[in-house]
């Protein structure tokens, strides 16, 4: 069981560059998120998807883009990267809503992003 | 404003030992409180989800409790082992969102 799996696991940017991280699942959950990591806070929510062509706005969502095209893929883009991007970014998908119905989110090793 | 604090920020203890962590939150109304173990490097897995009517869960050597008068959940882990050295992260639940603690270091010394 391959579970969530995000590519790529690392990677260096300069200022001004733009790239696209790949989450994709294989459990047939309908939603999905991603969050940040920075050091001394706790997970913080960018985007999130309900369902296949949906996305909405989480609690830091500005710079960054997503996309949902495929159910089992979530897509976070960074069109302009920042050094305030530098972070550890997991993506983490669950069969029901974020808090609701007791369902476990099960998340990806993540992605160490740095902004030079 | 929705907050999950948690106690220590870090611990050390021997191999074999018991420990508890600490979870207090101001989180109101929620669904669930939720417990994840973070290997470094790795992102959170589950160790157990306790809906506000339940005072006690069990995951193996894990064992959360929760008291909602008080709004404390507590993690007790039973002989600890080498394995368990990671941070472990309070969640709270609610109907539409989730409110993450900055989680506890647990270091296991042999």
């Amino acid at each position: 069981n391959a579970g969530v799996t995000q590519t790529p696991k690392f990677r260096v940017l300069k200022t001004g560059q733009s790239m696209t991280l790949l989450c994709a699942q294989d459990m047939n959950h309908e939603y999905m998120y991603w969050y940040r990591q920075d050091p001394g806070m706790g997970l913080r929510l960018i985007h999130y998807s309900v369902g296949e062509g949906t996305t909405a706005k989480g609690e830091v969502p500005d710079g960054y883009n997503v996309s949902r095209l495929k159910k089992q893929n979530f897509l976070l883009g960074l069109e302009s990267a920042a050094p305030s991007q530098t972070s550890v970014y997991f993506c983490a998908s669950s069969y029901s809503m974020r808090g609701a119905r007791n369902q476990p989110q099960h998340f990806g090793d993540g992605t160490r992003l740095s902004i030079l | 404003k929705n907050q999950v604090e948690q106690s220590p920020q870090s611990l050390i203890i021997l191999e074999g030992k018991n420990c508890t962590l600490q979870c207090n939150y101001t989180v109101s109304p929620f669904s669930n409180l939720r417990w994840y173990k973070q290997d470094t490097g790795r992102g959170p897995v589950s160790l157990t989800i306790m809906t506000f009517s339940e005072n006690t869960k069990s995951n193996g050597r894990y064992t959360a409790t929760l008291d909602a008068d008080t709004k404390q959940s507590s993690l007790h882990i039973t002989a600890s082992q080498l394995s368990d050295s990671a941070s472990y992260i309070c969640v709270l639940g609610g109907y539409s969102t989730l409110t993450f603690g900055k989680g506890t270091m647990l270091l296991v010394s042999p």
